[in-house]
């Protein structure tokens, strides 16, 4: 069966750090990968997509990037993190059109 | 652009009784697919039930089925028999059926009232 691994589960960054979030899935070959961001007690907001190795989609400007360096590794990362940048990161995966994805537990972030 | 609304931020429920959670959405596209998402207070979201635009049927999954009207643009998420453990975050999202990217609404907060 397909799972999908998010790590960490919580992070504490200063402001100006850099960031690396990563995301695996196993179990499924050429998934669609996600990164999303949640505020609290709010929507998720989408941030970039990939249906493939190198191929990245930013749906919103920010300072934030995202790299898909293998078929099943997906990893959002910043040079220098903003106060803004606080929120529970989610990630996800799913094969196909008109499929459900299924996400990671995600990461809380937290930027002092 | 794809756009959903959810217009209750919170609901609340007493315990065995049904509800409905709404959801009205808004595209361009012909061909799409609407899907719903619970988010406990622990922060997973799981995947509750899917509708594709041109199903001639509305979904059901167990306790879940979805009231589908296209003309209307709402698919409104029916709970039956609710529980305390359905004390969650809704999210109603839409994908269009030959793209990847995906959008959520707002959310509807639901408690169940023992």
């Amino acid at each position: 069966s397909q799972t999908i691994h998010q790590w960490p589960a919580t992070l504490v960054q200063p402001v100006g750090s850099p960031l690396s979030l990563e995301c695996t899935v196993e179990g499924t070959s050429n998934p669609n990968l996600y990164w999303y961001r949640q505020a609290a007690g709010r929507g998720l907001q989408l941030l970039f997509y990939s249906v493939g190795i190198g191929q990245i989609s930013s749906e919103v400007p920010q300072n934030l990037s995202a790299s898909r360096p293998q078929d099943r590794q997906f990893i959002l990362s910043s040079k220098k993190l903003l106060l803004s940048d606080s929120g529970f990161y989610l990630c996800a995966w799913r094969i196909g059109f008109n499929q459900p994805q299924h996400f990671g537990d995600g990461t809380r972030l937290s930027i002092l | 652009a794809q756009k959903i609304t959810q217009t209750q931020p919170g609901m609340f429920v007493q315990e065995k009784e049904a509800v409905t959670l709404d959801c009205t959405y808004d595209t361009s596209d012909p061909s799409y697919g609407l899907f719903w998402y619970k988010q406990p207070s622990s922060g997973e979201m799981i995947f509750l039930i899917y509708q594709g635009s041109y199903d001639q049927q509305n979904a059901t999954e167990g306790r879940y089925s979805l009231n589908f009207q296209k003309a209307r643009k709402s698919a409104n998420l029916v709970i039956s028999a609710s529980q305390l453990g359905d004390s969650a975050m809704y999210f109603c999202a839409m994908s269009p059926s030959y793209g990847q990217n995906f959008v959520f609404g707002p959310g509807t907060r639901l408690s169940v009232l023992p």
